[in-house]
């Protein structure tokens, strides 16, 4: 089993849609999780880091699930700026190793 | 403020020629990283440096070797380039510790092996 698994995609929603993101994670012991994006050819940049209770940041809401070993990714109301490959990236219960999914491309259509 | 820079950002290389990536960073961060990523494959770490003084193996370390220079400089090296090593490199750098903070990417080097 892989560390970390996302579906890969891609998924094609329209402008204005509400779409969602989940990945697992084997290791129970990791601590800190994160959602970064990754646009075409270009390095992986932050998204937001994922929380116990849950966090929010303007259209985007994580969620870690710890007892079932998943985090989500939900963004409600798709801009076409949107579109790009979201990486779920855990840490694998080492201190400083972080271990990326393979990532789910998204791609935001009028 | 530059962050992460890595160089060079395009390389062609023979198989069989060696080459060293460069990687410095100006954040004081204690954690360095080199993945490499793939089609399909996602970012597959490398090596990675907790702390300076010190590297470990990550999930892909044959073939590379690594060099934590002092806490700002961690470069990786090609001994001898293999066609399988042509893939976008990748140096982060990160905060580190038991809590990890946010990752820090360099631009990558766009290596091709003929």
């Amino acid at each position: 089993r892989k560390e970390v698994e996302q579906d890969p995609g891609p998924f094609n929603v329209p402008e204005g849609a509400t779409v969602a993101f989940n990945c697992t994670y084997s290791n129970s012991a990791s601590q800190s999780f994160f959602w970064y994006r990754q646009d075409c050819r270009k390095e992986p940049k932050l998204l937001m880091s994922v929380y116990s209770s849950g966090n929010e940041d303007g259209r985007f809401t994580a969620q870690l699930n710890r007892a079932s070993q998943y985090i989500s990714l939900l963004i409600r109301d798709s801009k076409l700026s949107d579109s790009a490959t979201y990486l779920c990236v855990v840490d694998t219960g080492t201190a400083s190793k972080l271990t990326f999914g393979t990532g789910t491309r998204l791609q935001v259509t009028l | 403020n530059a962050g992460v820079t890595q160089t060079p950002k395009f390389q062609v290389l023979k198989t069989g020629q060696s080459m060293t990536l460069q990687c410095a960073q100006d954040m004081n961060h204690n954690s360095m990283y080199w993945y490499r990523q793939d089609p399909g494959m996602g970012l597959r770490l490398i090596y990675y440096s907790a702390s300076e003084g010190t590297t470990d193996k990550g999930e892909v370390p044959n073939g590379y070797n690594v060099s934590r220079l002092n806490k700002r400089e961690f470069s990786l090296r090609l001994e001898s380039a293999a066609p399988s090593q042509t893939s976008v490199y990748f140096c982060a750098s990160s905060e580190g510790g038991a809590l990890n903070t946010e990752a820090f990417f360099g631009q990558g080097t766009r290596l091709t092996v003929v």
